[in-house]
């Protein structure tokens, strides 16, 4: 079945540590979205990447980080910069531009401890 | 600036009638608009979606109603269901690549 993974699905962090967050889809999708959502906030766009190898930032790009070496595979780097990285964060992809329907996964809860 | 803005963060509505979600937006360039759906700790699905061009677009029992002139979006549900209970978001684009997306108000379906 065609779909977006996420993984994990929780995630807890001490303070200090960078981690990565997992996002593959085999939609055969060009563009992927990292989105962030916390309480009572919309989501907001971390990172998006509309071809292999081509990021740019979104909204809230800072403590963050990305990859595009393959179509498939869009991983999120919270590093040890982002001051406040505990939230719900969800990954998305669209085929072409952003007037396609986006397509989500399931998303990682992030923990900071 | 909130250019997408839900200023109703929860609404409660009896099972079988109707539910009116609301959205304003700022931004007269958006031509694009969608509704999602979300459960707690999934991520959002798609619903219906209306282009600029148009002032209402209809599937099953849901129906989106543009209104340009006043900047408002509105998603109907009719009639409400218990699984319509779920955070509702409304999202608009402006040809590019990014959605701007409102805070998302909670729907509550009383039985």
């Amino acid at each position: 079945d065609g779909g977006i993974t996420q993984s994990p699905k929780y995630l807890f962090r001490k303070e200090g540590q960078n981690v990565t967050l997992s996002c593959e889809q085999n939609l055969n999708h060009d563009a992927m979205y990292w989105y962030r959502q916390d309480p009572g906030q919309g989501l907001r766009l971390i990172y998006y990447s509309q071809i292999v190898n081509d990021f740019q930032k979104g909204d809230i790009a800072e403590g963050y980080s990305v990859s595009r070496e393959k179509k498939e595979s869009f991983p999120l780097t919270v590093t040890s910069a982002q001051k406040n990285p505990t939230a719900f964060y969800l990954c998305a992809s669209t085929a072409r531009a952003s007037t396609d329907t986006q397509y989500f996964g399931p998303g990682t809860r992030l923990t900071v401890l | 600036d909130q250019q997408v803005k839900q200023n109703s963060p929860s609404l409660s509505v009896q099972e079988g009638r109707i539910s009116i979600l609301n959205c304003d937006y700022t931004n007269s360039m958006f031509d694009y608009f969608l509704w999602y759906k979300k459960y707690p700790a999934e991520g959002p699905t798609f619903l219906i979606s209306i282009s600029s061009i148009k002032d209402k677009n209809e599937d099953g029992r849901f129906t989106v109603f543009l209104n340009k002139s006043a900047k408002h979006l509105s998603l109907h549900i009719v009639p409400s269901q218990p699984g319509d209970s779920a955070v509702y978001f409304c999202a608009a684009s402006e040809s590019n690549y990014q959605l701007i997306w409102g805070a998302g108000t909670k729907l509550i379906i009383k039985p």
